[in-house]
C-alpha cells in the first residue's frame, strides 16, 4: 500500500492559484492517484484521479510526473468556499484497493 | 455523477442501544462498499470492506460483534452499532466503488452520519 506524505496545511488568497504536492514514492504500476476535499462534518468529495502526465476537469488539474512518485493538485484561482482538507490517495481496485486515508492538507483560503 | 447518500444524517442515542445506518448508492451498483470512522481534527480511519452477497472485512483493532455490517443488494449496504457507548459518538462515513468520469474505478463517499451517544 503506497504511503502518501503531503504539506500539513496551506494558506493562500482569493484568486490565486493552489498547488498542493502530494509524495508516493514506493507507487506501483497499477496505482492511480486521487484526490478528495472535504469540508467538515462531510464526506470527502472527489476531484480528480489520473495515472500520468496530465489530467484535467472542470474544478482542478492533476499533474504527474513521468517517475510517478508524486502527483501536484491544482485548484485555479481559488475561493473562500475552498478552504477544506484535501486527501492525496493510491491504490488501484482491482487489487483489493482499501482506501487508507493520511492527514490531508488544510487549505485556508483568505479574503 | 454518482451519487453515495447516507441515512440518517445524524442521530442521538442512549447507551446500551443499538443504531443502523443506511449507505446507498444511487445512480450505480456497488459491489464493494466501504465504511470509515472519523474523530474531530482527524482523518478518516477505514472500519470495514464489505461486498455484495459476502461477510465483511473488518480492519484490525475494529470489534466485528460491535459493528455489523450487511451488504445485502448492489445499492445498500448498512452498519449497526451495537450495544452504542459514549465512545463510539463519532462521524461515521461510508463509500462506494464506482466508476470516475473516464471509467476507472474509484470512490465515492456519503455525506456522514453523526452519532451522539449519552
Amino acid at each position: 500500500l503506497a504511503k502518501t506524505t503531503q504539506p500539513i496545511s496551506m494558506d493562500s488568497y482569493e484568486g490565486q492559484e493552489v498547488n498542493i504536492t502530494c509524495s508516493h514514492n514506493n507507487i506501483a504500476t497499477n496505482d492511480y492517484i486521487t484526490w478528495y476535499q472535504q469540508f467538515p462534518s462531510q464526506g470527502p468529495r472527489f476531484i480528480i484521479q489520473g495515472y500520468k502526465t496530465k489530467v484535467t476537469n472542470e474544478v482542478a488539474s492533476l499533474f504527474i510526473p513521468a517517475d510517478r512518485k508524486s502527483s501536484t493538485l491544482s485548484l485555479p484561482r481559488v475561493s473562500l468556499s475552498d478552504t477544506a482538507v484535501y486527501y492525496c490517495l493510491v491504490g488501484h481496485y482491482t487489487g483489493g484497493f482499501k482506501t487508507i486515508f493520511g492527514a490531508g492538507t488544510r487549505l485556508f483560503v483568505k479574503a | 455523477g454518482a451519487v453515495v447518500s447516507q441515512h440518517p444524517s445524524w442521530v442521538i442515542c442512549k447507551s446500551g442501544t443499538s443504531v443502523k445506518i443506511e449507505c446507498r448508492s444511487l445512480d450505480f451498483q456497488a459491489t464493494t462498499m466501504f465504511w470509515y470512522r472519523q474523530f474531530p481534527k482527524q482523518s478518516l480511519m477505514l472500519m470495514a470492506t464489505s461486498n455484495e452477497g459476502s461477510k465483511a472485512t473488518y480492519e484490525q483493532g475494529v470489534e466485528k460483534d460491535k459493528f455489523l455490517i450487511n451488504h445485502a443488494s448492489l445499492t445498500l449496504s448498512t452498519l449497526t452499532v451495537t450495544s452504542a457507548h459514549p465512545e463510539d459518538s463519532s462521524f461515521y462515513i461510508c463509500s462506494a466503488r464506482g466508476p470516475d468520469p473516464m471509467g476507472v474505478e474509484t470512490q465515492y463517499f456519503g455525506p456522514g452520519t453523526r452519532l451522539l451517544v449519552l
